[in-house]
């Protein structure tokens, strides 16, 4: 199985901070990499695939980037409601399509 | 709307059967992949595997083969995930998603959860 590593598992940012996080697959998985966000007691909400394509509806300081093994999520102006837990997940070739650790994204 | 309505929570005692059910609404169900993914209490997700209701065709992680079952019932386009024998390690918040098309391969719209408690 493809092992999906996050980074860091949390961090503390601010109001209009920059913030990103990393992602790392244990083998060139192209470009087949989503993120998702978690809110406490919520279902994950789905924000991009391919690694850097929008899903509708995500508002645009959400970004990707990367390919191969080395992915990032980047938040460019961290808003209140950004405040959550984000998930990547490996969806090359056959199943299992594995999920990163999470990380938590809290409030400094 | 595409709405996917699971179950409500249950509290099981080890050893009993479960069946729990995610109704899909607002599209065509037997087009798209139907995934389960497990969340423990305070952990991260886990991807449990995803069932095809066109054919039932069924992929499932090696970590769950064999302790759950997938299902679908295309009349009532409704999936299905099934344990014959709880144990208390599945206690767990389960999620249903559906998969989306072509190069966007990824769970698109999620369940509300349903919540399974297994203790003695």
């Amino acid at each position: 199985d493809i092992q999906m590593t996050q980074s860091p598992s949390s961090l503390s940012a601010s109001v209009g901070d920059r913030v990103t996080i990393t992602c790392r697959a244990s083998q060139n998985i192209n470009s087949y990499l989503n993120w998702y966000q978690q809110k406490s007691g919520k279902a994950p909400k789905f924000l991009i695939y391919d690694a850097s394509t929008l899903q509708s509806g995500v508002p645009s300081r959400f970004s990707g980037s990367g390919s191969g093994t080395d992915f990032t999520l980047t938040i460019s102006s961290l808003q209140p409601e950004d405040f959550a837990t984000y998930y990547c997940q490996q969806t090359y070739s056959t199943p299992p399509h594995t999920f990163g650790g999470g990380t938590k994204v809290e409030i400094k | 709307d595409v709405e996917l309505v699971q179950s409500g929570a249950e509290v099981k005692k080890p050893g009993e059967s479960l069946k729990i059910s995610c109704k899909c609404s607002g599209y065509k169900f037997t087009s798209n992949w139907i995934g389960w993914v497990r969340q423990k209490p305070g952990k991260g997700l886990e991807w449990m595997g995803i069932i095809y209701p066109g054919d039932s065709d069924t992929r499932y992680s090696p970590s769950f083969q064999g302790q759950v079952s997938m299902s679908v019932d295309r009349s009532i386009s409704t999936a299905y995930l099934q344990w014959s024998s709880l144990t208390t390690s599945d206690t767990a918040t389960y999620f249903c998603a559906r998969q989306g098309v072509g190069r966007n391969v990824a769970f698109d719209i999620w369940g509300q959860g349903t919540l399974i408690i297994v203790s003695s």
